[in-house]
């Protein structure tokens, strides 16, 4: 069955960077798009960005760029997002999902605190 | 650029229906699908509707999309609502290859 593995809970302190994991299994990696979607306490949804598993090209919410990455390793079956000078209202859970005519499969969700 | 906006909440009973809109700022709704996610506390969203009006296997047929052109807004229906439905909801369609969530609905049922 399809799986989204995300790494585990990180704390952070502002100005810091992270890089998240996302380990995709039970169907070919490199078929699907894989988007990254941040949920902040007392906010909603907010989709990040997007990576093409199959030829490594992103595009990132504009708000975004310039401060994150979406990196993937096709022989691990793994999507990677660096993001750089945290701030605490990146405090969130992060998620990646899958991309199939819709956002058919999610991941767990990792939760980001950036507190000093 | 266009925004969706949904009401920040709506409540009614067990066993009625109830209707979230999602309506977009700027554009035609009808020329890109939306989506409609269900969050619970603590879970990770999950798809109820695809493509305006497709349910993914699984999901109840209490459950229907529509758009309204007219008022350039789409439309979450749940009917014989129970509170395993008490949740967020989140419109989403697509803008040039940027996806775009509305800002959620919380629905409680009481």
């Amino acid at each position: 069955q399809v799986q989204l593995v995300q790494s585990g809970a990180e704390v952070k302190k502002p100005g810091a960077s992270m890089k998240l994991a996302c380990k995709a299994s039970g169907y070919t990696f490199i078929n699907y798009y894989i988007h990254w979607v941040r949920r902040a306490p007392g906010q909603g949804l907010e989709w990040m960005g997007i990576i093409n598993p199959g030829g490594s090209n992103t595009r990132y919410a504009q708000k975004f760029q310039g401060r994150v990455t979406m990196t993937r390793d096709t022989s691990t079956s793994t999507v990677y997002m660096e993001i750089s000078s945290l701030r605490s209202d990146d405090t969130a859970v992060y998620y990646c999902a899958r991309w199939g005519y819709y956002f058919d499969h999610w991941g767990q969700g990792t939760q980001v605190t950036v507190s000093s | 650029n266009f925004m969706l906006t949904q009401p920040h909440s709506v409540s009614e009973s067990p066993g009625k229906t109830v209707t979230i809109s999602c309506t977009r700022s700027s554009g035609s709704i009808a020329s890109v699908y939306v989506q409609w996610y269900q969050q619970r506390p603590g879970s990770s969203p999950t798809t109820i509707i695809y493509e305006d009006n497709q349910r993914p296997s699984g999901v109840p047929d209490r459950f229907s999309g529509s758009i309204d052109s007219s008022s350039n807004s789409a439309s979450l229906t749940i009917s014989g609502l129970t509170t395993e439905d008490e949740a967020d909801y989140y419109c989403q369609s697509d803008d040039n290859g940027y996806r775009v969530f509305g800002g959620g609905t919380k629905l409680t049922v009481l």
